[in-house]
């Protein structure tokens, strides 16, 4: 089975440019999330899909991010303008729809801000 | 705001030594589990608990689930430098499809 799918690996813009993560959760998971997660601490919830509706997205900063997830399959996650402190890593992670079995993760994407 | 409290936040311990990590809530949860993050990689499922009082074994380490379902514990038993890394909790809010995630206890097992 193949496993949560993340694109890019690293990415590398200035302040107030734009990026977009992309992401292709587990053949038939329902709920698909995006994280943030700072170095060495836990990760924290954006956004939360289930199917292609919004589940929770209390945590996620609408003013510059953005994340839609069409057709209730695969999710991109926009922010504009870049700021600084948004330099983390973004998880995307997917699960079967409430069997709470946990969340399949992919590796990620890694952006730094300058 | 609901939160997963984990402790301790850091532990460096000897190869051969024993450790637990809690993860604490005022939440009641209908699943919880546990999550080892290696640096570059995602997190990586390891168990998942869903009854109060529940625990389970996987191999070195023990997870238990709190009776009343709001905190859980990882012990591990003679600690092996493979076993480095960042835990996470993380848990399934009951009556919700809020799924959120402890602070994170990073260890490192030296040789």
């Amino acid at each position: 089975e193949a496993g949560v799918a993340q694109s890019p690996r690293y990415k590398i813009i200035e302040k107030r440019q734009s990026v977009a993560f992309w992401c292709n959760p587990i053949s038939g998971h329902a709920t698909l999330y995006w994280y943030q997660q700072i170095l060495g601490q836990g990760p924290k919830l954006l956004i939360q899909f289930q199917n292609n509706g919004v589940v929770d997205d209390s945590q996620l900063p609408k003013d510059r991010f953005s994340a839609e997830r069409l057709k209730g399959v695969d999710s991109t996650l926009k922010i504009q303008p870049a700021k600084l402190e948004d330099s983390a890593v973004y998880l995307c992670a997917s699960s079967p729809s409430g069997t709470g079995f946990g969340a399949f993760f992919g590796q990620g994407t890694r952006l730094t801000v300058v | 705001t609901q939160l997963l409290e984990q402790s301790p936040q850091f532990l460096s311990i000897q190869e051969g030594e024993n450790l637990t990590v809690y993860c604490n809530s005022s939440s009641v949860f209908s699943s919880l589990q546990w999550y080892r993050q290696e640096p570059g990689e995602g997190p990586v499922l390891l168990v998942t608990v869903v009854t109060g009082g529940e625990v389970k074994k996987l191999k070195r380490l023990t997870f238990q689930f709190g009776d009343a379902r709001k905190d859980s514990s990882l012990h591990i038993t003679a600690a092996q430098t493979g076993d480095t890394g960042l835990y996470l909790c993380a848990g399934l809010i009951s009556g919700t499809y809020k799924y959120i995630f402890g602070t994170g206890t990073r260890l490192k097992v030296l040789a």
